[in-house]
């Protein structure tokens, strides 16, 4: 079964650190998607990056790089020269087509920028 | 273009009460999903619409029920309301699927006394 595990429940650092979250999924599919939403103190979730199981390259976008390796099943989203308006929850997650694509979330990473 | 909303934003109703919420998806979008969100359990998936029908749907029991509209506009329904169904309900809509970047509404926060 599909499974989206991010072991980091909080994560504390001082503003202009670099800060690395850790996502780690489980599929027997070969046809999967990968997410990343954000979601601030506001409440509402923001869609961060989508990527498919057939396009291992990493991704760049400003500050934000994200890391796709298939052979550790692991997605990790690096934040660069943290910001204090970083400070988030931030949430992993899978759809496959096994499962119809239905989400699966991990249990998120809370931020923490400290200035 | 408009984003996802969702109405109310707010509500407290009382145990054994039902509540309705709506959702107005993003123009174009024909996919509505529903979850919960607790402190306790984090995000869970209540169910899918595609074109009216329901596509999927997550482990809620049957007092938990949805609907889609021809609009793509979705209403969520919750029978007999019990204290642990108190959340933030967010609807979110996308191209057709979980396989596409889904957009979120605010929420709208649930309160069961």
């Amino acid at each position: 079964a599909q499974k989206v595990t991010q072991a980091q429940t909080e994560i504390s650092v001082v503003e202009k650190e670099d800060v690395t979250l850790d996502c780690v999924y489980e599929t027997r599919d070969t046809t999967y998607y990968l997410f990343w939403y954000k979601q601030p103190p506001s409440g509402e979730l923001v869609f961060l990056i989508r990527r498919n199981s057939f396009d291992e390259q990493n991704e760049i976008s400003g500050r934000y790089s994200w890391n796709f390796q298939k052979s550790t099943s692991s997605f990790n989203f690096t934040i660069t020269a943290s910001q204090v308006v970083d400070s988030a929850v931030y949430f992993c997650a899978l759809s496959e087509a096994e499962s119809n694509y239905q989400l699966i979330w991990g249990a998120g990473t809370k931020l923490i920028i400290k200035p | 273009k408009a984003g996802v909303t969702q109405t109310p934003r707010y509500l407290i109703k009382t145990r054994g009460q039902q509540v309705t919420l709506s959702c107005s998806p993003i123009s174009g979008h024909r996919s509505v999903s529903w979850y919960q969100q607790t402190p306790g359990q984090g995000l869970q998936f209540l169910f899918e619409y595609f074109s009216e029908t329901q596509r999927n749907k997550g482990n809620f029991p049957g007092r938990f029920s949805g609907r889609q509209f021809s609009n793509s506009r979705s209403e969520m329904n919750v029978s007999t309301l019990e204290l642990g169904d108190s959340a933030l309900y967010l609807c979110a809509s996308s191209l057709s699927g979980g396989q596409y970047e889904q957009y979120f509404g605010p929420g709208t926060r649930l309160t069961v006394t």
